[in-house]
């Protein structure tokens, strides 16, 4: 299985901060990861796919990139409702796999 | 739109069974893919399979084989889950997913909460 390595586990900023999450395979995927948001309770948002696509409705201060085995999920300016839970996925090979995820929290 | 409504949470006791189900409305179930996965707080979230509504086809991550069986009605478009002799490991949001623009989990139900305990 591959795994995906996500870092950091938590994450504090400020309101209009840009912060960097990171995910790093265990073998080349292919540019095959997508990012999503949980807020609590809630399902999953597919927010990005296939590294820097992104979905209909993700605003345009979430970004992704990456190659190989790196890829990295950032948001500039950071806004209230962007405080949630975030996770890579891997989807180039089966098991698909997820990271441990990332709580962005306010400071 | 995309919908998949996902049943209630589920109290069940340790060696039992659940069923599980996933209905959905706003796309060709036929010709879709639906995946469930599973979300424990730290683990993070766990693929189980994915069901090919089409012709039943299926896929498990081979942690699930033997403690998930994946089906479909596509009379109804709802796919259900099946999860046998249920321990403490098995309690867990379950969640049921629609592949969508290449991406195996692009539509998501809400969840379902299930406990296990006597």
């Amino acid at each position: 299985d591959i795994q995906m390595t996500q870092s950091p586990p938590s994450l504090s900023a400020s309101l209009g901060d840009k912060v960097t999450i990171t995910c790093q395979a265990s073998q080349n995927i292919n540019k095959y990861i997508a990012w999503y948001q949980q807020k609590p309770g809630k399902a999953p948002r597919l927010l990005i796919r296939y590294t820097s696509t992104l979905e209909s409705g993700t605003p345009s201060r979430f970004s992704g990139s990456g190659s190989g085995r790196d890829y990295s999920f950032s948001i500039s300016n950071v806004e209230s409702e962007d405080i949630a839970s975030y996770y890579c996925l891997q989807y180039d090979n089966l098991p698909y796999t997820f990271g441990a995820g990332t709580k962005l929290e306010l400071k | 739109q995309v919908k998949l409504l996902q049943s209630g949470a589920e109290l069940v006791k340790p060696g039992a069974s659940v069923k599980l189900s996933c209905k959905t409305s706003g796309f060709t179930f036929s010709t879709s893919y639906m995946s469930w996965l599973k979300q424990v707080p730290g683990p993070s979230i766990e693929w189980i399979g994915w069901i090919y509504a089409g012709d039943g086809g299926t896929n498990y991550n081979q942690k699930f084989k033997g403690k998930a069986t994946l089906t479909v009605d596509k009379s109804s478009s709802t796919a259900y889950m099946d999860l046998s002799s249920l321990t403490s490991e098995d309690a867990a949001v379950y969640f049921c997913a629609r592949a969508g623009n290449g991406v195996p989990f692009a539509y998501w139900g809400q969840g379902t909460l299930v406990t296990v305990s006597s």
